[in-house]
């Protein structure tokens, strides 16, 4: 069965530093990743896509399938990065609305 | 082109009823998905429909049943409610047709539903 976990319900860092969220997943066949993020009073919308390979307001993301992750990572953090991040899966062959999400990662920057 | 909307944003209904919630999609999307999303949780797939037939369910029991009309909007229905169904229902459409198709859902605002 396919599973997400984001084992950090909550995260602070500090202006500038470097940030990472985790998220493992569990999926035997080829999947693709993605992460959410909801900013406050804003809907959830997509930030970024495993197959796009493509750095989304300087955060990046790497599949790694040995490890079974898809951690997000900015070097510098800023404090408009404040908010909710989910990441999920969508199972190979699977419809194309059908998402499996983590219970998602608040992150917190301090000025 | 407009975004994502639905309705009520928030509704109170006793344990037992019966409630309606609305969603429509954005403009050229023809695949909408419902998920449900309880406090703390992430967002958990009830339903997908396309052409208005529904294509792929999760693990919900029938009680949850939806609609899709030809101008692609949808409704979510759910009878008999109890107290867990408490939650955020989110709608979100998509368009699987390539080369739009990139994968991403676009999601409303949600509709809240306590039940007490």
């Amino acid at each position: 069965a396919q599973r997400v976990t984001q084992p950090e319900k909550l995260l602070s860092v500090f202006k500038g530093a470097p940030v990472e969220l985790k998220c493992n997943y569990s999926y035997s066949g080829s999947p693709e990743l993605f992460w959410y993020v909801q900013y406050s009073r804003q809907r959830l919308q997509l930030l970024l896509r495993h197959i796009s390979r493509e750095s989304i307001k300087g955060f990046t993301a790497d599949l790694n399938k040995g490890e079974t992750s898809f951690h997000l990572k900015k070097p510098f953090a800023q404090e408009e990065d404040s908010a909710m991040y989910y990441c999920a899966l969508r199972a190979g062959g699977s419809t194309l609305g059908r998402l499996y999400f983590g219970r998602g990662t608040q992150l917190t920057v301090w000025p | 082109e407009t975004g994502v909307t639905q309705s009520p944003t928030h509704l109170i209904k006793t344990r037992g009823q019966q409630v309606t919630l609305r969603c429509s999609s954005q403009s050229g999307h023809n695949t909408v998905s419902w998920y449900q999303q309880a406090l703390g949780q992430g967002p958990q797939f009830i339903f997908q429909y396309y052409r208005e037939e529904e294509n792929g369910r999760g693990n919900f029991p029938p009680r949850f049943s939806g609609l899709q009309f030809p101008n692609y909007s949808s409704e979510l229905n759910v009878n008999a409610l109890e107290l867990d169904d408490s939650a955020l229902y989110l709608c979100a459409s998509s368009d699987p047709r390539w080369p739009a198709n990139t994968g991403e859902l676009f999601f409303g605002e949600g509709s809240r539903l306590t039940v007490l």
